[in-house]
C-alpha cells in the first residue's frame, strides 16, 4: 500500500505570494491532518479534515486554510506569505473508523519544505 | 505555553544499553500519548502509544510508561541499536481520534556502536 504523498517536496516563494500544498492520503484513509515544523516552535498542528469538513483547527492565523476533496486528497493554502512561514509542512492521514473506541495511528508524509524569501 | 515538553534536546547512549527518553505534559485533559521517530528528510514514524487508563505499554524493544499523577511519560528502548539514532517526538491528544496531536520539540538520540 502506498504511503502518504506530498507535492511538491520543495518550494521557494517570496513574501506576499500565496502557496498551495497538496497531500494524498493512504488509500482508504479519510482523515487528513496538517502540521507545521519549524526549528523554534517544533511540530504544530494546523488543522484536520474528515469527509471534506474541517474537524479540528490549531492556533494559526486565517492566512492558513485548507480543504479536502471527495477522494480524501487535501490541499492547504497559505496566503500573503511571511518570512516566518518558512517551514516543513507535514501531512498525516489516518483511517478514523466510525464508532471506533480506539485511536487510529496517524501516518505522515515526507513533507513539503517551503522557503519564503 | 508548551503543553508537551521534552526537556532533553539530546541523548547519547552506547549500543546495547538502555535509552530513556522523557516527556512532561501540563494538560490533564490529554487522553492518549504517542511516540514518533523521525529521520532527516522523512516524516515522523509512529512507534508506540499509550492510553491514559494504562501505565505501561510494551512493543518489542520499546516500552512506554505513563505516570498520570506526575504528568510524565517515558520511552525505554532496550537494547539500543545504532539504527535507533533519530529524533524522538512525544505527542499527546485530547481527542480519542488522535488526529490533532500536540507535539514536544523532540529529543535527538544518538546510539554509538
Amino acid at each position: 500500500k502506498a504511503g502518504v504523498t506530498q507535492t511538491p517536496r520543495y518550494l521557494i516563494k517570496t513574501r506576499g505570494q500565496q502557496v498551495t500544498l497538496s497531500c494524498s492520503p493512504i488509500s482508504g484513509h479519510r482523515s487528513v491532518s496538517w502540521y507545521q515544523q519549524t526549528p523554534g516552535q517544533g511540530l504544530q498542528f494546523l488543522f484536520e479534515y474528515f469527509s471534506e469538513t474541517q474537524r479540528n483547527k490549531g492556533n494559526f492565523p486565517g492566512r492558513f486554510s485548507g480543504r479536502q476533496f471527495s477522494n480524501s486528497r487535501s490541499e492547504m493554502n497559505v496566503s500573503t506569505l511571511e518570512l516566518g512561514d518558512s517551514a516543513l509542512y507535514l501531512c498525516a492521514s489516518s483511517l478514523l473508523r466510525t464508532g471506533s473506541t480506539s485511536t487510529d495511528t496517524q501516518y505522515f508524509g515526507p513533507g513539503t519544505r517551503l522557503t519564503v524569501l | 505555553d508548551q503543553q508537551v515538553k521534552q526537556n532533553s534536546p539530546s541523548l547519547s547512549v552506547q549500543e546495547g544499553r538502555i535509552s530513556i527518553l522523557n516527556c512532561d505534559y501540563t494538560n490533564s485533559m490529554f487522553d492518549y500519548f504517542l511516540w514518533y521517530k523521525k529521520y532527516p528528510a522523512e516524516g515522523p514514524t509512529f512507534l508506540i502509544s499509550i492510553s491514559s487508563i494504562k501505565d505501561k505499554n510494551e512493543d518489542g524493544r520499546f516500552t512506554v510508561f505513563l505516570n498520570k499523577s506526575a504528568k510524565h511519560l517515558s520511552l525505554h528502548i532496550v537494547p539500543s541499536q545504532p539504527g535507533d539514532s533519530a529524533v524522538y517526538f512525544c505527542a499527546a491528544s485530547v481527542d480519542q481520534a488522535g488526529t490533532a496531536l500536540i507535539f514536544g520539540k523532540g529529543t535527538t538520540l544518538s546510539v554509538s556502536s
